[in-house]
Formats: C-alpha cells, structure tokens, sequence
C-alpha cells in the first residue's frame, strides 16, 4: 500500500511569512494526526481529524495556526505568521482506528524559521 | 497532560552488543502502548503497539515487554547491528479523555558502532 505522503520535505522562511503544509494519508485510513517534533522533545499533537471532523485540537496555537481535511481525504496545515519558535519537524500520520492500531507516518517538512 | 518518561536519552554500544531501553507511563487510564523507530531523513515505523499487562511481542531481533500495573515497558535490541541506529520512540495512549490521546515520549537515540 502507498504510504501518507508530505510535502514539502523542507522550508524556510522568514519570520512573520506564512506557510502551507500538505498531507495525502493512507487510503482508507479515517483518522489523521498533524504533530509537530521540537527538537530534542517528543512529537506533540497538534490536531487530530476523524474522517473530515475534528475531534482535538486542544494543542494547536490558533491564532496563527490552522488546519482542514478536504473531503476527509488530504489535508492542509498553515501557519500564519510563522514565529521563531515554530522552529520544527512537522509530522502527519493516519491510522485506522484511534487507539489500538499503528500510527503510519510520513516524512515530515522540517520548517526553519529565521 | 501525559508524562511519558523515556530512558536513557542516549545510548552508544558496539555491533552485536545487546541493549535495552524504558518507558515509563502513568498507569491509570492506560489503553495501549506504542512503540516506533524513527531513522533519520526516514519517517517513524511502527514497531509494537501492546495493550494487554505482560504482554511480549517480538519482531526480528526486537522485542518488548510490558507492564501496565507499574506503568513500564522495555524494548530490547539482541545483537544490534549498525542499520538498528535509529530514534525509539514510545506512546502511551490515554482514555481520560473522551476520545483519547497519545502522548509520546522523548525518545532513546541509539547509536551502534560497526
């Protein structure tokens, strides 16, 4: 089967700009997770969907941040404006079901923000 | 707010040396735990996910343990090898919520050297 596919694998931008990550998850699969890795801490989830609802979005900052998923299928997370601080691997993930079955990543966009 | 706990942080040891690492979890509400290998420039791969308390699950040279009354599982490496230096990473899945979350820890960066 395809994996969940992520793009762009790599951005840097400046401070106060916007930018837009894009996930393709595995096909079938109806939760799908966004994370964000800060280094040398774990992957902490920013928003999760259940089909094209979502169910948590406690963690996600959202004055700057912003998510959706398309026909519970892609999804998009941007992030306007950046701050330095959003400095991070952005991870997504789909699973089949919410507690008991694999997590499947993608690559992840690793975001520099200078 | 979960505290998984991860140790140690980092780990160095020679080809065929056998190694092993811990996750330590609150263990009220427990559901499951997960377990991935995260390689660089890689995306995480699942390796276990355990629900049940002394529950074992092996794969290739990996295995882990579980125990949900003390809230701790081992993930053990037997001859490690230099493709097994990776980023281990554990989760443990909460239900106080109502629908859950998975809390990930900090992860062991392994290094084994040829």
């Amino acid at each position: 089967e395809a994996g969940v596919a992520q793009s762009p694998r790599y951005k840097i931008i400046e401070k106060r700009q916007s930018v837009a990550f894009w996930c393709n998850p595995i096909s079938g699969h109806a939760t799908l997770y966004w994370y964000q890795q800060i280094l040398g801490q774990g992957p902490k989830l920013l928003i999760q969907f259940q089909n094209n609802g979502v169910v948590d979005d406690s963690q996600l900052p959202k004055d700057r941040f912003s998510a959706e998923r398309l026909k519970g299928v892609d999804s998009t997370l941007k992030i306007q404006p950046a701050k330095l601080e959003d400095s991070a691997v952005y991870l997504c993930a789909s699973s089949v079901r919410v507690q008991d079955s694999p997590l499947h990543f993608g690559n992840g966009t690793r975001l520099t923000v200078t | 707010i979960l505290n998984v706990e991860q140790s140690p942080q980092s780990l160095h040891v020679q080809e065929g040396d056998s190694t092993n690492f811990t996750c330590s979890f609150p263990s009220s509400n427990f559901y499951a735990l997960h377990w991935y290998r995260w390689e660089t420039a890689k995306s995480p791969e699942a390796l276990f996910v355990m629900t049940l308390n002394g529950d074992e699950k092996k794969k290739g040279r990996i295995s882990a343990t579980l125990n949900t009354k003390e809230g701790y599982s081992y993930l053990y490496i037997k001859g490690s090898q230099p493709e097994d230096s990776a980023t281990y990473l554990c989760a443990s899945y909460d239900r106080g919520s109502t629908l859950g979350r998975l809390y990930f820890g900090r992860g062991t960066q392994l290094t084994v050297w040829p």
